[in-house]
């Protein structure tokens, strides 16, 4: 079956402009997840869902970083004033449930460059 | 999620298995040991977990030491398509909180 998808493959963008990121989980999945990677480092936790709601957000690095999903299903990512500092490849997985004890699916991600 | 301690690389010869070792000493009677893996520019790829049995599927073997403080990874053929950072995981075990901490991992580079 169709796996995580995630769009657009590769964003460049000015510095101070916004832009959105879309996930689109594997159909049936509960649970939702964003982490960011940047160049090099490790993967950063910033979100998660169960169903619509996100019941933790204080992974969002500054209150530029907002993340929506509707319908159970595809989840948006917004970066508002984007920074140099937000580059990165943004990161969503899918699992059906959220315990721990999920598997997490993740998508190819979205490369973010901000100049 | 509790600690775990990974070496920082490893090399194995193409054909032959791959061992790669991971120390999760603080881990919970009920918490399991989660392996992904992350080829080069891709998303992170589930490999295979398990709680206190031995486990095997298509893509690897998982070997729990009997007092969970340990485990081993083994890709028993590796293939130059498995040069990848591995990493151990060991998820908080919640029915409210799923996410995963990934540490530095294994880059585990296979050659010809």
């Amino acid at each position: 079956g169709a796996g995580v998808s995630q769009s657009p493959s590769n964003k460049v963008t000015e510095k101070g402009k916004d832009v959105e990121l879309r996930c689109d989980p594997i159909s049936g999945h509960t649970a939702l997840y964003w982490y960011r990677q940047s160049l090099g480092q490790g993967l950063e936790f910033l979100i998660y869902f169960q169903g619509n709601s996100a019941p933790d957000k204080s992974g969002l690095p500054s209150d530029r970083f907002s993340a929506e999903r509707t319908g159970g299903s595809v989840s948006t990512l917004t970066i508002q004033r984007t920074q140099q500092e937000d580059s990165a490849v943004y990161l969503c997985a899918s699992s059906p449930r959220m315990t721990g004890r999920e598997t997490q699916y993740f998508g190819p991600g979205t490369r973010l460059l901000v100049l | 999620d509790a600690k775990t301690t990974q070496p920082t690389s490893m090399d194995c010869a193409e054909g032959r298995a791959a061992n790669l070792p991971c120390n999760h000493s603080t881990i919970s009677g009920n918490e399991y040991v989660y392996w992904y893996r992350q080829i080069h520019s891709q998303g992170p790829q589930y490999i295979i977990h398990g709680l206190k049995n031995n486990e095997t599927n298509e893509m690897a073997s998982l070997i729990i030491t009997e007092d969970r403080k340990s485990s081993t990874l083994i890709l028993p053929h590796a293939t130059l398509r498995d040069t990848a950072v591995y990493y151990c995981i060991v998820p908080v075990v919640s029915t409210s909180y799923g996410k995963l901490t990934f540490g530095q991992g294994t880059i585990l580079t296979v050659h010809p």
